[in-house]
């Protein structure tokens, strides 16, 4: 089955500059790489996803690449704000596998102010 | 409109007893998955429901773990005779359905705590 790999698991920036968390997968065919955020006691909540015909995706100040040939993706956040700290979650998805998505172990980032 | 929700947020159970938690998706979503979450860690496969098919269950951890959903909505999983290694939050997401980038939307969880 898919194995996710993430790191680091902790992480900490000053507030401005940027954060990066990486992820490997085992399943070549795996197609869907989502990303997850998770506050404090709350839910995890989806962020940004990419699929596997593209190479990276942006939203406002986060953004994720997929190089699908050393099967890795990675989550990039610029000009980080306090609010960004929590817990982030890669995951991946093995195409005609609809059952589950199979999480990293999380990054705990904290931004300081 | 109404997220996916769950109860009870938290549950407190001897060792041995068992324990049913309850999950309501949203409303539509054809698939339903049981995540497990211990202290500090990631999220852990348990089973998923699609529709009318037969569910998944290749992530439950013991015969002590089942999960049934009625009606194609609500799910509830049960834990017979829990142990403290099953104290964790137990999470339920639901979904659109077999599609190739269906977002899974996560119920706030149940605090489970095996005495």
């Amino acid at each position: 089955g898919e194995n996710v790999e993430q790191h680091p698991s902790t992480l900490s920036v000053q507030e401005g500059d940027s954060a990066v968390i990486k992820c490997t997968y085992s399943d070549s065919a795996s197609n869907y790489f989502p990303w997850y955020k998770q506050e404090l006691g709350k839910r995890p909540q989806l962020i940004i996803d990419i699929r596997s015909n593209v190479g990276e995706k942006k939203d406002q100040r986060i953004a994720v690449t997929l190089n699908k040939t050393a099967k890795h993706f990675s989550l990039h956040i610029t000009e980080t704000q306090p609010e960004d700290s929590a817990v982030y979650f890669c995951a991946a998805r093995t195409s005609g596998s609809a059952r589950q998505l199979t999480f990293g172990s999380g990054t705990q980032l904290t931004v300081l102010p | 409109g109404a997220g996916v929700s769950q109860s009870p947020s938290n549950k407190v159970t001897e060792k041995g007893k068992d324990v049913e938690l309850r999950c309501d998706p949203i409303s539509g979503h054809t698939a339903l998955y049981w995540y497990r979450q211990s202290l500090g860690q990631g999220l852990e496969f348990l089973i998923y429901f699609q529709g009318n098919s037969a569910p998944d269950k290749s992530g439950l951890p013991s015969d002590r773990f089942s999960a049934e959903r009625t009606g194609g909505s609500v799910s509830t999983l049960t834990i017979q005779r829990t142990q403290q290694e099953d104290s964790a939050v137990y999470l339920c997401a639901s979904s659109l359905g077999f599609s190739g980038g269906s977002e899974q939307f996560f119920g706030p969880g149940t605090r489970l705590t095996v005495l």
